[in-house]
């Protein structure tokens, strides 16, 4: 069983604040680091595919690194708002595997 | 807005009832996949499919069954429902290729008493 680890488990935090979060995955047999947005009461929103060492992807305020050499993923909100509070996802594909396997999420809190 | 459907997405029914979860998608995506999440733990994959009458059980065993006999439907059934089968159920798919994100449905809150 592949072991993704996400940290931290919950973190709350004022609006404006820039925040991160970690996720940590196998560093052998990489082939892909999948992020995910989960607000409540709505279904899970793909944020990034990453698939390289060294790879930067950006959606507006959101952005994500990948080191696949030590095996984490930093993902990262700038300015923080009430609506990006939600359960953000990473999954790892592992390199022979045809299926995801998910961390158990960071849960974000964005206060006014 | 949607383009994958699960019904239900609240059903409380009573132990030994036999269950269908409903899930279609729109998209044209050859793979389908059903996932089990208790409170506070990670998604577990239970099955997926990468086509029409393809069926693989997922990392977590489950005693429920899917069909796939047409490309945008995935049903999960359970034969005869118990209390430790209480969970939510999302279903998703993904288009054909190395590196496609997966499209989640609304999910199924599952309880059975």
């Amino acid at each position: 069983i592949l072991n993704v680890e996400q940290s931290p488990q919950s973190l709350h935090v004022q609006e404006g604040d820039s925040t991160n979060f970690t996720c940590s995955f196998p560093s052998s047999n990489f082939y892909a680091l999948h992020w995910y947005r989960w607000e409540t009461a709505k279904s899970p929103e793909a944020l990034f595919v990453m698939t390289l060492n060294g790879d930067e992807k950006k959606k507006g305020r959101i952005s994500a690194t990948l080191n696949t050499k030590e095996g984490y993923s930093y993902l990262y909100i700038k300015g923080s708002q009430p609506e990006d509070s939600a359960t953000y996802l990473c999954a790892f594909r592992g390199s022979g595997y045809s299926t995801l396997t998910f961390g158990k999420g960071t849960m974000l809190l964005v206060s006014p | 807005e949607a383009d994958i459907y699960q019904t239900p997405r609240y059903l409380v029914i009573g132990t030994g009832k036999k269950i269908t979860l409903e899930c279609s998608q729109t998209m044209g995506h050859d793979k389908m996949y059903w996932y089990q999440q208790d409170p506070g733990m990670e998604l577990h994959l239970i099955h997926y499919s990468y086509g029409v009458n393809s069926t693989e059980k997922g990392d977590l065993s489950s005693e429920s069954t899917v069909s796939r006999i047409r490309t945008e439907h995935f049903p999960l059934t359970l034969e005869s429902a118990r209390p430790s089968h209480t969970s939510q159920y999302l279903c998703a798919s993904s288009a054909t290729g190395g590196n496609q994100p997966q499209h989640f449905g609304d999910g199924t809150r599952l309880s059975i008493l």
